[in-house]
């Protein structure tokens, strides 16, 4: 079965810090996606990075970069110079080739002034 | 562009009764799942449609259904309410050009009280 563990329910830094959120999955697949999603208050899930799981270089966008290793079967997301804009809630989702899928539970990002 | 749009926004509801929740995809995209996130938790996959029929299903029961309709936008039906569906109901759209597990856009959802 597939599951999706993100052990850091909640997480404060002060603004400037880097802070890093964990992510472990778990599957029988070979072939499968990773993803990360970010929850504002708004409650709208915002897509930031698809990963599938024959690509495993990181990737870097601005501030934000991923470190995908499927020798621990983890995709942590690294925030760098954190901004109070990046306070919401974080989710890892694993997906196979059904379409469907799997979120964790998040976590939730506290950025302090 | 409009993104994903559902609607209402909130609603409260008693034990026993039944919701429908709304859903319009965003523009150009062909297939909608619905998801259920309880507060504190991740999104669950209920189900998603594409050319209007169930094409997956998630661990829901049978009161939980749906539709599709020809222009794409999604109902989202739940019988007999019971407080535990008190949650936040997504529904999100995906282009088919992006093949399996493509990039999902959200709407803010619904979020129904059972009281």
């Amino acid at each position: 079965a597939q599951k999706v563990t993100q052990a850091q329910t909640e997480i404060s830094v002060v603004e400037k810090e880097d802070v890093t959120l964990d992510c472990v999955y778990e599957t029988r697949d070979t072939t499968y996606y990773l993803f990360w999603y970010k929850q504002p208050p708004s409650g709208e899930l915002v897509f930031l990075i698809r990963r599938n799981s024959f690509d495993e270089q990181n990737e870097i966008s601005g501030r934000y970069s991923w470190n995908f290793q499927k020798s621990t079967s983890s995709f942590n997301f690294t925030i760098t110079a954190s901004q109070v804009v990046d306070s919401a809630v974080y989710f890892c989702a694993l997906s196979d080739l059904d379409d469907k899928i799997i979120f964790g539970k998040g976590t939730r990002l506290h950025i302090l002034p | 562009d409009a993104g994903v749009t559902q609607s209402p926004t909130h609603l409260i509801k008693t034990r026993g009764q039944q919701v429908t929740l709304r859903c319009s995809p965003k523009s150009g995209h062909d297939t909608v799942s619905w998801y259920q996130q309880a507060l504190g938790q991740g999104p669950q996959f209920i189900f998603q449609y594409y050319e209007e029929e169930e094409r997956q299903r998630g661990n829901f029961p049978d009161r939980f259904s749906g539709h599709q309709f020809p222009n794409y936008s999604s109902e989202l039906n739940v019988n007999a309410l019971l407080l535990g569906d008190s949650a936040l109901y997504l529904c999100a759209s995906s282009s088919p050009w992006t093949g399996y597990a493509g990039e999902l856009f959200f709407g803010e959802g619904s979020r129904l009280t059972v009281l």
